[in-house]
């Protein structure tokens, strides 16, 4: 079954306190990225990924890291998270970049609490 | 960054009824995308438009894009309470790397 496996769903962690977001696509899809969802906001896109050692900020960068290594996995790091990264991420692929008419594949979310 | 405004943010209707949610911008847009999400899981998409002035159907759910490829819209008919969900429109620029979000509108359908 194609599909975008992000983990864990739910993560409460304290100030300072690093921690990591997995993301893995089966699709052998090239683009990949991330998201935060806050009410009120829609989606932002935090980082994203046009192939294997190829990524670029998105619009609200500040506080994350990613990388990737091979073409299935897009991890998001958060080195030293702070309350106001508390919010529920979605990782997405697809085949190629969104501006090609092309379709995005989302996980089911992780819902973040930073206190 | 390009902006796409939703409205209206909330619309709650009775069964049978019809809707239309609104996605407007100052940006010109080289394909948009409207997508639903229901509670607990990612958004899926449900149609792109590309050409301007396209409108295609799906069902009972009817998208436009505009002519000058700024706005769209979505129109629901005889809507069913498994209509209930958020719905985004997204659109990608044609040198742009990344899609662009409205903040949705939350339908509600009551039985």
């Amino acid at each position: 079954e194609a599909q975008v496996t992000q983990n864990p769903r739910y993560l409460i962690t304290v100030t300072g306190k690093k921690l990591t977001v997995t993301c893995s696509q089966n699709m052998n899809h090239e683009y990949m990225s991330w998201y935060r969802q806050d009410p009120g906001l829609g989606l932002r896109q935090i980082y994203y990924s046009m192939n294997v050692e190829v990524t670029d900020k998105g619009d609200v960068p500040e506080g994350y890291k990613v990388s990737r290594k091979e073409k299935r996995n897009f991890p998001l790091i958060l080195e030293s998270p702070s309350p106001n990264q508390t919010s529920l991420y979605f990782c997405a692929s697809s085949l190629s970049n969104p501006g090609w008419d092309t379709e995005a594949f989302f996980g089911q979310g992780t819902r973040l609490t930073v206190v | 960054t390009q902006l796409l405004e939703q409205s209206p943010q909330f619309l709650s209707i009775q069964e049978g009824e019809n809707l239309t949610v609104y996605c407007n911008s100052s940006s010109v847009f080289s394909s948009l995308q409207w997508y639903r999400q229901e509670p607990g899981e990612g958004p899926v998409l449900l149609v792109t438009v590309v050409t301007g002035g396209e409108v295609k159907k799906l069902k009972r759910l009817t998208f436009q894009f505009g002519d000058a490829r700024k706005d769209s819209s979505l129109h629901i008919t005889a809507a069913q309470t498994g209509d209930t969900g958020l719905y985004l429109c997204a659109g990608a620029g044609s040198n742009d790397y990344k899609l662009s979000f409205g903040a949705g509108t939350t339908v509600t359908v009551r039985a």
